[in-house]
């Protein structure tokens, strides 16, 4: 089965500084999808970023992007210029390619200093 | 981006009783719908698999006479928690997935049953 390990529990950041979040997964599959969600305290699930492992090329979305290692099975997720208001969980989330639920890492908590 | 509503937002019901809980799709065509259960400071959890016209897969451990789920049509699945008891409080969220890609989460529903 596949497996999502986020290994920073917490993680905290100064406002306008950058900070990565780690994420390695486990599979098989050569065809896959990841992801990057944000949940701040409204509890709601935001889509931040995501990658195709058939692309080489690495995602990115305005002050988020990706590096994507398919070989190493990593996909950390870069935040620049941090806000007040990226603070929140921070979910990685790995889909096989046909139409099977995504499964979830156990998220880290990012808190951004003013 | 795709829009996914939740209702009620949050409930509180007394033991015994049943609730039901509304995910609608509200700009997309959802053929999957996912719910899951999330307990405080922790990821998400899992509980079933709902196609359009077919029954609901439900996870391992998950009691599919007490989480009843319908996914009637391509923009609406309901969960109804019956017989509620106090150990089924928790915050439930649903997810729909336009394509094969992009998968929208809910604001989710906080339930506490007394």
């Amino acid at each position: 089965a596949q497996t999502v390990t986020q290994s920073q529990p917490e993680m905290s950041v100064q406002e306008a500084e950058t900070v990565t979040l780690s994420c390695t997964y486990d599979t098989s599959e050569s065809d896959y999808y990841l992801f990057w969600y944000k949940q701040p305290p409204s509890r709601q699930m935001i889509l931040v970023i995501r990658q195709e492992a058939y692309k080489q090329q690495n995602a990115t979305e305005n002050r988020f992007s990706v590096n994507f290692q398919k070989a190493a099975k990593s996909f950390s997720l870069k935040i620049s210029d941090s806000q007040l208001g990226d603070a929140a969980m921070y979910f990685c989330a790995y889909r096989d390619s046909g139409n099977t639920p995504l499964v979830f890492g156990k998220g880290t908590r990012l808190s951004v200093i003013a | 981006g795709a829009v996914v509503s939740q209702h009620p937002s949050w409930v509180i019901c007394k033991s015994g009783t049943s609730v039901k809980i509304e995910c609608r799709s509200l700009d997309f065509q959802a053929t999957t719908m996912f719910w899951y259960r999330q307990f405080p400071k922790q990821s998400l959890m899992l509980m079933a698999t709902s196609n359009e016209g077919s029954k609901a897969t439900y996870e391992q451990g998950v009691e599919k006479d007490k989480f009843l789920i319908n996914h009637a049509s391509l923009t609406l699945s309901t969960l109804t928690v019956t017989s509620a008891h106090p150990e089924d409080s928790s915050f439930y969220i649903c997810s729909a997935r336009e394509d094969f890609s992009a998968q929208y989460f809910g604001p989710g529903t906080r339930l506490t049953v007394l």
